[in-house]
């Protein structure tokens, strides 16, 4: 049963910490997104890769985010240094691209910042 | 850049009855993907049905069906038979090909009462 996978499902670190979330894209899809959902914003896209390759991460703040695919298995968002504002949900979606554009999302990652 | 607007905060509907939620968007896009997802307490985003704005034809699946008016704008959710698992938030989403930039809604929270 092919599915997204997102690793740590939850994440509590105090305000400064490093924070790496990871994403395994469904086998075979070769678009993968990040977003994330807070009550204030809604849920907002931070980056997104086609082929592993960056296509736009206008929607991260440059300056403490990023976000890379060491290889077509995994993705990873990485906070450094944290801040309270960044608790949230992180969602990684994959795509197939095709006529169909559906994206599979992950389960989410609950980070919390204190 | 493209909109989404759900006007309705939180909603609900009795058990088997009818329920429709709305969604408008702001584009000046021709070719586009219009998407509801639901999410349940548990996170998951689920994907519950896709249109194509080159289709004229309304999308629908099983109790599910979309009302999609492109000159207005407009793509609503109707859910016939409504039953207490569809309780969830249901989030609007814009997608312009072939990026897959996707671009949701504040969401509408259902409860199907019993």
């Amino acid at each position: 049963d092919a599915r997204v996978t997102q690793t740590p499902r939850h994440k509590v670190t105090e305000m400064g910490q490093e924070v790496t979330m990871r994403c395994q894209p469904i086998l075979g899809h070769n678009t993968v997104f990040w977003y994330r959902q807070t009550m204030m914003q809604g849920l907002e896209l931070l980056a997104y890769f086609r082929n592993r390759a960056p296509l736009d991460d206008s929607g991260m703040p440059k300056d403490r985010f990023s976000a890379e695919m060491p290889d077509a298995t995994l993705a990873t968002l990485k906070i450094q240094p944290s801040e309270p504002r960044d608790s949230a949900v992180y969602f990684c979606a994959s795509g197939g691209g095709g006529r169909n554009n559906e994206q599979f999302f992950g389960p989410g990652t609950r980070l919390t910042v204190l | 850049a493209q909109t989404v607007t759900q006007s309705q905060p939180e909603m609900s509907v009795q058990e088997a009855e009818t329920v429709t939620l709305s969604c408008t968007y702001d584009t000046s896009e021709n070719n586009y993907y219009l998407f509801w997802y639901k999410q349940p307490p548990s996170r998951q985003m689920i994907l519950v049905i896709r249109q194509e704005a080159y289709k004229q034809q309304n999308a629908t699946e099983n109790r599910f069906s979309v009302n999609f008016q492109k000159a207005a704008k407009s793509f609503s959710l109707k859910i016939s038979d409504s039953q207490l698992g569809d309780t969830a938030m249901y989030f609007c989403a814009f997608m312009k090909p072939p990026s897959g930039d996707m671009r949701f809604g504040a969401g509408t929270r259902l409860t199907v009462k019993p």
